[in-house]
């Protein structure tokens, strides 16, 4: 059974760095296929995928954020992590990882953690 | 980059309707689309995959179709449970969400 779950600071400063940390259960980011993305969705809006990891240490970031994102795993912990450069008050949004295996979907979500900036 | 568009934004329909949702994108994806369900307050879930492939635990009454630049997800007999927002999403040439459907009751 594949689990997910995102914590992170809850609230920050603008230009400070966003780091998030995705802990799962039921899968590796050893095994051939595995894969974990950042998903982020402001309140009330629509989904703006970031960025994924894969099994074999491949990264992809979103354009539109590339040189501010920052994805890495360890997975001796079943852990991957996600850092965002100086935010402002537009990075405010509910942020989710995701599984996703082989392909480009994303088949199990976590619950998403909240992040506010502000000063 | 490939545009995608979500139509309608809102729909209203009654239990027991038929419904379709329609995803439209600027160029051909060649199937690699997915279709999420997402109620008030929780995180989306998988519907559908490569345009028609139902995910395990996903009532039969959600199936998709389509090709090429036009997709659709049917809900063939509406539930109370129904409702919520439903994007879809493409895996052909990156990874970009529709900005969505809402479907409310009548």
């Amino acid at each position: 059974q594949v689990t997910l779950k995102e914590s992170g600071p809850g609230i920050l400063q603008p230009s400070h760095t966003l780091s998030l940390t995705c802990s799962f259960s039921g899968f590796s980011l050893t095994n051939n296929g595995e894969g974990v993305s950042w998903i982020r969705q402001p309140s009330g809006k629509g989904l703006e995928w970031l960025a994924t990891i894969w099994w074999n240490n491949n990264t992809y970031n979103n354009p539109s954020l590339k040189s501010r994102l920052t994805v890495s795993k360890d997975t001796s912990n079943n852990q991957a992590f996600l850092k965002v450069t100086s935010v402002d008050t537009a990075d405010t949004a509910t942020y989710y990882c995701a599984h996703m295996f082989n392909s480009g979907f994303f088949d199990y979500w976590g619950l998403g953690v909240m992040v506010t900036v502000s000063s | 980059d490939i545009q995608i568009t979500q139509s309608p934004s809102i729909l209203s329909a009654s239990v027991g309707d038929r419904v379709t949702l329609s995803c439209k994108t600027s160029r051909n994806i060649y199937s690699n689309l997915a279709w999420y369900q997402q109620k008030l307050g929780e995180a989306p879930k998988l519907l559908i995959y490569h345009k028609d492939s139902l995910q395990t635990g996903i009532p039969s009454r959600f199936s998709g179709s389509g090709s090429g630049t036009d997709y659709t997800l049917a809900i063939s007999s509406l539930q109370p449970e129904d409702v919520g927002t439903y994007f879809c999403q493409k895996y052909y040439s990156g990874y970009t969400f529709g900005a969505g459907t809402k479907l409310e009751l009548k």
